[in-house]
């Protein structure tokens, strides 16, 4: 069974600021894990997302995140927060022996909002 | 080129009828999801097709909900006597599924907004 615990429902920066966004997950194979971002009224975007090689992955917008095995966490950065970022951002996990074929299973999500 | 549709983008039902939700995947894709998004959640796992085949529904929550996909094409979610506890942000999602270990990415669908009075 897998589950993803994303820390903070909400978390508020200021513009120019880091972005930091927590996610925990738990699986009992290798996972895939991904970062999806959600604006008002569209649906689910994939930001980024690991699979094999190297642990820090990059996606669109500047976004980043880090793979740590160690600590079964893959947390999404940005240097610098724009308020264009402003979004419910969803860590998820599929299972990596299922060939990510399966369904994904989301953490509760959290609501990233940027102060002028 | 187009994404995934879904229709109708709201829906609202009484108690006890029952409702069907579209899903039109991107063009060749093989493999299509559904998930339930409830208030203030992510979204959950319902079901998921490769071609006309339904590989997985265990994510479902009871007898009153089932999906079909007859054509290997646009996909239907039906709720048969719909309850309060319904109501939520039903999503579609697609993937290309290519041959090999490669992860083919899932594109959703903007969702269906299900309110059951």
């Amino acid at each position: 069974a897998q589950s993803v615990t994303q820390l903070g429902s909400h978390v508020s920066v200021s513009e120019g600021a880091l972005v930091l966004l927590r996610c925990n997950y738990s699986s009992s194979v290798p996972p895939y894990l991904f970062w999806y971002v959600q604006y008002p009224n569209q649906g689910l975007q994939l930001l980024l997302k690991y699979t094999t090689g190297a642990t820090l992955v990059k996606g669109i917008n500047g976004f980043e995140a880090e793979f740590k095995k160690s600590e079964t966490s893959f947390h999404l950065t940005k240097p610098s927060a724009h308020m264009s970022d402003a979004a419910e951002y969803f860590c998820a996990v599929s299972d990596k022996a299922g060939g990510g074929a399966d369904g994904l299973t989301f953490g509760k999500g959290t609501h990233l909002i940027i102060q002028p | 080129g187009a994404g995934v549709s879904q229709s109708p983008r709201y829906k609202v039902t009484k108690r006890g009828q029952d409702v069907a939700l579209r899903c039109d995947p991107i063009s060749g894709h093989v493999s299509l999801y559904w998930y339930r998004q409830a208030l203030g959640q992510g979204p959950e796992f319902l079901t998921y097709f490769n071609y006309e085949a339904q590989q997985d529904k265990s994510g479902l929550p009871n007898d009153r909900f089932s999906a079909e996909r007859p054509e290997g094409s646009i996909s239907t979610l039906t709720i048969q006597r719909t309850e309060q506890r319904d109501s939520a942000m039903y999503r579609c999602a697609s993937s290309p599924r290519t041959s090999g270990r490669t992860y083919n990415e899932q594109f959703f669908g903007p969702g269906t907004r299900l309110t059951v009075l």
